[in-house]
């Protein structure tokens, strides 16, 4: 069974400064999918990024991009210019290509981001 | 946008009642899901469906049942609620394979006196 690990409960940064959250997953699969979700306090679930395991080249969404180490089955989230905004529970999750949108999520990070 | 509406926000029940919760999409998605979300475990997958009337075992389906009758909505069934199925529950939904984005609706608080 495939697995996702998030092994920071919490982290906090400063605004404008830069965060890195880290996600290690296991799967036996070659074809997948990997995701970064945030969940402000409004408890709606928002799509920050996505990333094609086929792809070599890491995803960026302005000021959000992923280092994809698909040997090391490493996923990190990146946070370049903290803003108060981003304080949120951070989700990354898994996705195999045969599964459907059958998402695996991790245990989540708590982000705190400090004026 | 997409829109996921479930129907109640917040809920309290009694230990022994019967709890649905409500979920609807308005964006003719095949696929929908319940989640369940706990501290610590984040999101953990109760059941989902590929289309109506069809529906599959997730993760954590003991004491859970779940029905689709028509497209655009997914119920969750507590048919005996315990004190231990006090959680955030979350519904989404998604188009078919697996490369596209799942959409979540607001959440569910129940509590389960």
């Amino acid at each position: 069974a495939q697995t996702v690990t998030q092994s920071q409960p919490e982290m906090s940064v400063q605004e404008a400064e830069t965060v890195t959250l880290s996600c290690t997953y296991d799967t036996s699969e070659s074809d997948y999918y990997l995701f970064w979700y945030k969940q402000p306090p409004s408890r709606q679930m928002i799509l920050v990024i996505r990333q094609e395991a086929y792809k070599q080249q890491n995803a960026t969404e302005n000021r959000f991009s992923v280092n994809f180490q698909k040997a090391a089955k490493s996923f990190s989230l990146k946070i370049s210019d903290s803003q108060l905004g981003d304080a949120a529970m951070y989700f990354c999750a898994y996705n195999r290509e045969t599964s459907g949108s059958r998402l695996t999520f991790g245990e989540g990070t708590q982000l705190t981001v400090n004026p | 946008d997409v829109k996921v509406t479930q129907s109640s926000r917040y809920l309290v029940k009694r230990t022994g009642e019967k709890v649905f919760l409500e979920c609807v999409q308005d964006m003719d998605h095949e696929n929908m899901f319940w989640y369940r979300q706990d501290p610590g475990l984040g999101l953990r997958l109760i059941y989902f469906s590929y289309d109506v009337k069809m529906k599959e075992k997730g993760d954590i389906p003991e004491g859970y049942s779940v029905s689709r009758e028509k497209k655009e909505r997914f119920s969750l069934i507590l048919e005996s609620a315990s004190t231990n199925q006090t959680s955030m529950y979350l519904c989404a939904s998604s188009r078919g394979d697996s490369r596209n984005t799942i959409y979540f609706g607001e959440g569910s608080w129940l509590t389960v006196v």
